[in-house]
């Protein structure tokens, strides 16, 4: 079973911190991904990388960065966290073939900044 | 640029009903279209993708290119599809998958 495990299920932080949310996968997938989930938003990209060190940005990559030097982790990174950055936070990772792969999440980090 | 669309916020039914959830796209190149779902409390998973044509717990959805369309159908409803269902899609040039804003699905008994 492709297991996406992320660090966190709950943070709570405080405005102005540095806050990093962490995903590691087991299955030797090239690609990961970071999205927000947002009510009546859906699911949106923030960051992809389809391989060690690379990386693109999503549709709302603004306050955030990332980081892959390892291919199983990938880290998510809020420089200066701000009270509009609560929400879910999903990775997910998914084999780097054709793009017609199926990609398998991990469990959610709810972040509350306050 | 690549973009899913998914009209509609909620829809509600009764058990035995028919349900098709609406989903629209646009990308210039050749898409890769995929239904995901999310039950309660359960973590995101792949319902069905385009490319293998199959029927999943029921569901079909069909690829139409000239209208950009994926809708995800089932004849008869049941309880336990109440769920969160998000269209995506991706490229044979990119593995970059962007989802719509997601359809809840209610079916009441």
């Amino acid at each position: 079973d492709v297991k996406v495990t992320q660090s966190s299920r709950y943070l709570v932080k405080r405005t102005g911190e540095k806050v990093f949310l962490e995903c590691v996968q087991d299955m030797d997938h090239e690609n990961m991904f970071w999205y927000r989930q947002d009510p009546g938003l859906g699911l949106r990209l923030i960051y992809f990388s389809y391989d060690v060190k690379m990386k693109e940005k999503g549709d709302i990559p603004e306050g955030y960065s990332v980081s892959r030097e390892k291919k199983e982790r990938f880290s998510l990174i809020l420089e200066s966290a701000s009270t509009n950055q609560t929400s879910m936070y999903l990775c997910a990772s998914s084999p780097g073939t054709s793009g017609a792969t199926e990609a398998f999440f991990g469990q959610g980090t709810r972040l509350t900044v306050v | 640029a690549q973009r899913v669309t998914q009209p509609e916020k909620l829809l509600s039914v009764f058990k035995g009903a028919p349900v098709e959830l609406k989903c629209n796209y646009s990308y210039s190149g050749s898409p890769e279209l995929f239904w995901y779902v999310q039950y309660s409390r359960q973590r995101l998973q792949l319902l069905l993708r385009h490319i293998s044509r199959e029927s999943i717990k029921g569901f079909t959805a069909d690829l139409n290119k000239g209208e950009t369309s994926f809708h995800l159908k089932k004849p008869f409803a049941q309880e336990e599809d109440s769920a969160m269902y998000y269209c995506a899609l991706s490229s044979h040039n990119t593995d970059k998958l962007i989802f719509g804003t997601g359809t809840r699905l209610q079916v009441f008994p």
